[in-house]
């Protein structure tokens, strides 16, 4: 069994000061895990994601997580956000190596929302 | 073209309509799935097809019947739908038996009338 847990479902931050996502996850094998970003009436792209390799992952526009198997995080960070960060963030949880096709499951979605 | 790409992206209907929506995809993968994205509720997995054959199947109703002809091509066919199915669909697609990500489409909107 798994789940994952997004903390906020929204987070105001101004425009070049940190971001900070949360996420928490359970799972009953080692898992993978991934942070998706939606823009208004887009699909989903991939951020980055974890799959036992670097505890510390680096993703596309500034983006990264840290994977904490002891607080079992998976937080998503940006060290000065941008306008076009504002989108909604979602945080997903697999079985690592299942085997076959993804089990995924989803976060809720955290709304990020950049003041100029 | 190159990732997952979804025709129509946009389709209003009538609830005595017939449509179907397409999803194509040029990843060489060989698992794809249709997801269900409405407002203020979490994505919601309809079906999984993993290397043609569907392997999930998350009780929706028999309104959404999904084809897969080949690995690359996954369709929804959609008749007498009620209004609350306006939604994001999204396809996506993996590579089975790897720790793959699930790339999606950019969707498509559809409106119910």
């Amino acid at each position: 069994a798994q789940s994952v847990t997004q903390l906020d479902s929204h987070v105001s931050v101004s425009e070049g000061t940190p971001v900070l996502l949360r996420c928490n996850y359970s799972s009953s094998y080692s898992p993978s895990l991934f942070w998706y970003v939606q823009h208004p009436n887009k699909g989903l792209q991939l951020l980055l994601k974890y799959t036992s390799a670097a505890t510390l992952v680096k993703g596309i526009n500034g983006f990264e997580a840290e994977f904490k198997k002891s607080e079992t995080s998976f937080h998503l960070t940006k060290p000065s956000a941008h306008m076009s960060d504002a989108a909604e963030y979602f945080c997903v949880v697999s079985p690592f190596n299942s085997g076959g096709y993804q089990k995924v499951t989803f976060g809720t979605g955290t709304k990020l929302q950049v003041i100029p | 073209e190159t990732g997952v790409t979804q025709t129509p992206r946009h389709l209003v209907m009538g609830m005595t309509n017939k449509k179907s929506l397409k999803c194509e995809q040029h990843l060489g993968h060989n698992a794809m799935y249709w997801y269900k994205q409405s407002a203020k509720k979490p994505l919601e997995l309809m079906f999984v097809y993993s290397l043609e054959e569907r392997v999930e199947n998350n009780s929706v109703p028999s309104r959404f019947s999904p084809e897969c002809p080949n690995s690359s091509h996954l369709f929804l066919h959609l008749h007498t739908l009620q209004p609350e199915d306006s939604a994001l669909y999204l396809c996506a697609s993996s590579q089975v038996g790897s720790t793959d990500t699930q790339y999606f489409g950019p969707g498509t909107r559809l409106t119910v009338l």
